[in-house]
């Protein structure tokens, strides 16, 4: 069966390092995968989109990798600081059609 | 900020009583997405709609209804609620075309209580 796995343990972290993140799935072949943050109560915000012919893309302190034979991505946030604190999710295109799946979320604390 | 408007954003309810979960958008996009979230818990896709008149149920088995008459509307219908039904619901929206997978804006959601 298809899965997408995220560390379902919270990771908590001190403020400056890096934290990384990590999407792990099963039984599918995207052509795109994307990570979103989530606060509690609210809905998710869209923050990267990767593709299957990149390795690797940043935005301003985050970086995501994208491994098709690992079936994996990393997110990646440097310096990290308190305001970083929240859900990330990864998601998936799937259902041969724009049918996204949400991965379980990793909760992240940045502690001062 | 996305111009996407859930109502109402907390609603309890008896049970039996029928619901309508209102969603709407004002960006314009052709696909449309209904999830359910439990707190701490992942986002399940109930229901979703590539454009008008075309609605389709998600992973989750849902006792739901959606019905997509105009571009920018995808209302959730319960016809009857239950306990079980108690959960938040996120509406969610994207762009479409060319096959590329373009970002979802989501609502602020409907934290929806069933006593």
């Amino acid at each position: 069966s298809q899965k997408i796995e995220q560390n379902s343990e919270a990771l908590n972290i001190q403020e400056g390092k890096t934290a990384t993140l990590t999407c792990n799935y099963t039984n599918y072949s995207p052509a795109y995968l994307q990570w979103y943050r989530q606060d509690p109560g609210r809905g998710p915000v869209f923050l990267l989109l990767i593709r299957e012919n990149e390795k690797e893309k940043r935005k301003e302190r985050l970086k995501v990798t994208f491994d098709t034979t690992l079936k994996q991505s990393l997110f990646h946030i440097t310096a990290s600081q308190p305001a970083d604190s929240a859900t990330y999710l990864c998601a998936i295109l799937s259902g041969g059609y724009q049918k996204v799946t949400f991965g379980t979320g990793t909760k992240l604390q940045v502690i001062p | 900020e996305a111009d996407i408007y859930q109502t109402p954003r907390y609603l309890v309810i008896g049970t039996g009583k029928k619901i309508t979960l209102e969603c709407s958008q004002t960006m314009g996009h052709d696909k449309m997405y209904w999830y359910q979230q439990d707190p701490g818990m992942e986002l399940h896709l109930i229901h979703y709609s590539y454009g008008v008149n075309s609605t389709e149920k998600g992973d989750l088995s849902s006792e739901s209804t959606v019905s997509r008459i105009r571009t920018e509307h995808f209302p959730l219908t319960l016809e009857s609620a239950r306990p079980s039904h108690t959960s938040q619901y996120l509406c969610a929206s994207s762009e479409s075309g060319g096959g590329a997978f373009y970002e979802q804006y989501f609502g602020p959601g409907t934290r929806l209580t069933v006593t």
